[in-house]
């Protein structure tokens, strides 16, 4: 079964620094979701395109997170700076469509020292 | 968004069913009550959906309350890879609303050999 990839799987940053994940949806998915999981909480979502179109980041920290899918397939997810309170896990998913179910990668696992 | 109640944690023993609740008092009529499990160090797992009527798939069963206000996921026959934490989540499908997935805390179900 096709699967969403995520890398890296494991990321230590120093705060101040720069980040960024990358995600590759499963083919054909037009749908492309962003969520952050805090340890022991369930994920939350940051921001959901539509193709290369943004179509909701308003839980997103816009002062430092950026996101971007240039060409409606696979994303990248930045941070800049760090601060110590982003260590969580980030987790891409995406659909076939906006109703449909997501399919979740394993996500990368983020600390800030 | 409307919000769930579940259980914070469960337990099951093995080769036995597993019924897992979830309250949902202020469910809307365009709500699609949706599933999901997160096994221990990856992604969030689609496990079944339904509006009104009960459903069946390979991994589970979804047995709706007739006032929709209660939910309850069915695995048959629990196995020790079943032990994860299992999100009900409402999700509206109203147009406009990017029908967003917003997920709880989920019940941690614990199974035993």
């Amino acid at each position: 079964e096709a699967e969403v990839a995520q890398s890296p799987r494991y990321k230590i940053t120093e705060k101040s620094q720069a980040v960024a994940f990358w995600c590759d949806p499963i083919s054909g998915h037009a749908t492309l979701y962003w969520y952050r999981q805090i340890l022991g909480q369930g994920p939350e979502l940051l921001v959901q395109f539509q193709d290369e179109s943004v179509v909701d980041d308003s839980q997103l920290p816009k002062d430092r997170f950026s996101a971007e899918r240039l060409k409606g397939v696979d994303s990248t997810l930045k941070i800049q700076p760090a601060e110590l309170g982003d260590s969580a896990m980030y987790l891409c998913a995406s659909s076939l469509g906006v109703k449909s179910p997501l399919h979740f990668g394993n996500g990368t696992r983020l600390t800030v020292t | 968004d409307a919000k769930t109640t579940q259980p914070n944690s469960m337990e099951s023993n093995e080769e036995e069913p597993v019924h897992l609740p979830c309250n949902h008092s202020t469910i809307s009529g365009t709500d699609y009550i949706h599933w999901y499990r997160q096994l221990p160090s990856q992604g969030p797992e689609y496990v079944i959906h339904g509006l009104t009527s009960n459903v069946n798939n390979r991994m589970a069963s979804l047995a709706i309350a007739e006032d929709r206000k209660s939910s309850t996921l069915i695995l048959h026959r629990a196995t020790l890879r079943d032990a994860a934490v299992y999100y009900c989540i409402l999700r509206d499908q109203v147009a406009g609303s990017n029908y967003k997935l917003t997920f709880g805390k989920g019940t941690l179900l614990t199974v035993n050999p």
